[in-house]
This record gives C-alpha cells, sequence and structure tokens, in this order.
C-alpha cells in the first residue's frame, strides 16, 4: 500500500468551479510533486516542492492553478476554475532530500461535468 | 530537451512468452533511468533503477540494463504471467535541480492467458 495519502479518490466538479486535491507525503519525504494523468495516459508534470518552496511549475500550473505545501499540513492542489480538459487522475509523488526515486499516491480522479 | 521514447500503445503477449519493452533516451548529461509499472486503480511503483552503464539491474522477475552508447533502458522478462499485465513508464530524472522524472507515454502490456 501506498505511504503517499492523496484525497480525496474521486470529486465530480462542474465547470467553473474550484477542485481541490490534498495530498500527505511519505514521512521524511521534502521534495513532493504532482503530475496530471489524462485519459491516454500520458503523465504531465505539474509542480514541485522542496518543503515549502516551489522548485518548479509549468505556465498552466501558475495561471490557473493554486499549489501549496505548508510545513505540518497536507499539501495541496487546486483549480480554481475547472474545465472539462482537467478531467484526470491527479497524482501526487514524495521522495527523500538525497534521493530522486518518486513514490506515488494512488491519485484524485477528477470528472469535470 | 531530455525526453523518452518508449514502445507505444498495447503489447499483447501470451503468458510463459518473453517480454521485452523498448525504451530510449535523450539527454546530454548522466542521470538515472527508471521502469514504473502501474496496476489498474493503483499508485504508479518502482519496478528498476539505474544509472550504471552496462550493469544489469533485476527486480521481481524483470531486468534491464543502462547502456549509455545506444540510449537505451529495455525492459525484460523472460516469461510473461497474468499479473504483469499493467501500464509500464520508463522514466528519466531530470539532470537539472528540478528533481521531477521526465516520463514516458507508457505502453499497456496485456498478457492473455
Amino acid at each position: 500500500n501506498s505511504k503517499v495519502i492523496q484525497t480525496p479518490r474521486y470529486l465530480v466538479k462542474g465547470q467553473g468551479q474550484k477542485a481541490k486535491m490534498r495530498c500527505i507525503p511519505e514521512k521524511g519525504h521534502p521534495v513532493v510533486f504532482w503530475y496530471q494523468q489524462n485519459k491516454n495516459n500520458e503523465f504531465k508534470f505539474l509542480i514541485n516542492f522542496q518543503n515549502q518552496e516551489v522548485l518548479q511549475q509549468i505556465d498552466m500550473t501558475e495561471k490557473r492553478f493554486s499549489a501549496e505545501c505548508p510545513s505540518n499540513s497536507p499539501c495541496s492542489l487546486e483549480i480554481q476554475s475547472s474545465e472539462a480538459g482537467d478531467s484526470a487522475l491527479y497524482l501526487c509523488a514524495s521522495s527523500r532530500n538525497s534521493g530522486n526515486t518518486l513514490y506515488f499516491g494512488e491519485g484524485s480522479r477528477l470528472i469535470v461535468v | 530537451g531530455d525526453s523518452v521514447t518508449q514502445t507505444e500503445g498495447l503489447v499483447t503477449l501470451t503468458e510463459g512468452l518473453p517480454v521485452m519493452l523498448n525504451c530510449t533516451y535523450q539527454t546530454a548529461y548522466s542521470t538515472f533511468l527508471f521502469w514504473y509499472v502501474q496496476h489498474l486503480n493503483e499508485a504508479p511503483k518502482l519496478l528498476l533503477k539505474s544509472s550504471t552503464d552496462n550493469k544489469r539491474t533485476e527486480h521481481q522477475g524483470f531486468h534491464a540494463t543502462l547502456h549509455k552508447s545506444s540510449s537505451s533502458f529495455h525492459l525484460q522478462k523472460s516469461s510473461a504471467q497474468l499479473s504483469d499485465s499493467a501500464l509500464y513508464y520508463c522514466a528519466l530524472s531530470d539532470p537539472g535541480n528540478t528533481r521531477k522524472l521526465i516520463f514516458g507515454l507508457g505502453t499497456t502490456l496485456q498478457v492473455q492467458p
């Protein structure tokens, strides 16, 4: 079983609604990643954090998403205004400071109707 | 830029036959290559990883050898099992300081009786 915990497993939102997903990284892993897995099973990197600081994010994330990884709280990824094309599985992963292996959660599946 | 190309789409095999999923990559730097496996409705999990040229890496019956001369990291198994049916991803560790993995498009392996 994955040690990266993602909630909720499923969420259904209308177009224009906010959609928020949370992730608790594996204990002792300060680096957190969000990927989008689309209907063709392709992985798209969205954003990552080291401790509370953003390491890198793509343009779409910067413009349409709100993400944070506060200390002592779950990380979160929120789409500010959902679009049909946002329907996907959102995967959170974490890694050790010195490591390069990503450990994934089971994902939050977003359906935008 | 850095990229990964792997056997695309669906690979269908009969149980007991050998498995070979191709992966080639492009990068100007020395870095890690990975194979992840994702079973239906589960988190992607690390299967193999390597950064050492010409060294065979094995896990759970699968093996791969990183060949830097041909930029390849093909996944092999001598005898497919029904339980091997899953999505397989080859990935490259971003040699920059972003810590992210760059994934191929994924290969669906379907093993039939």
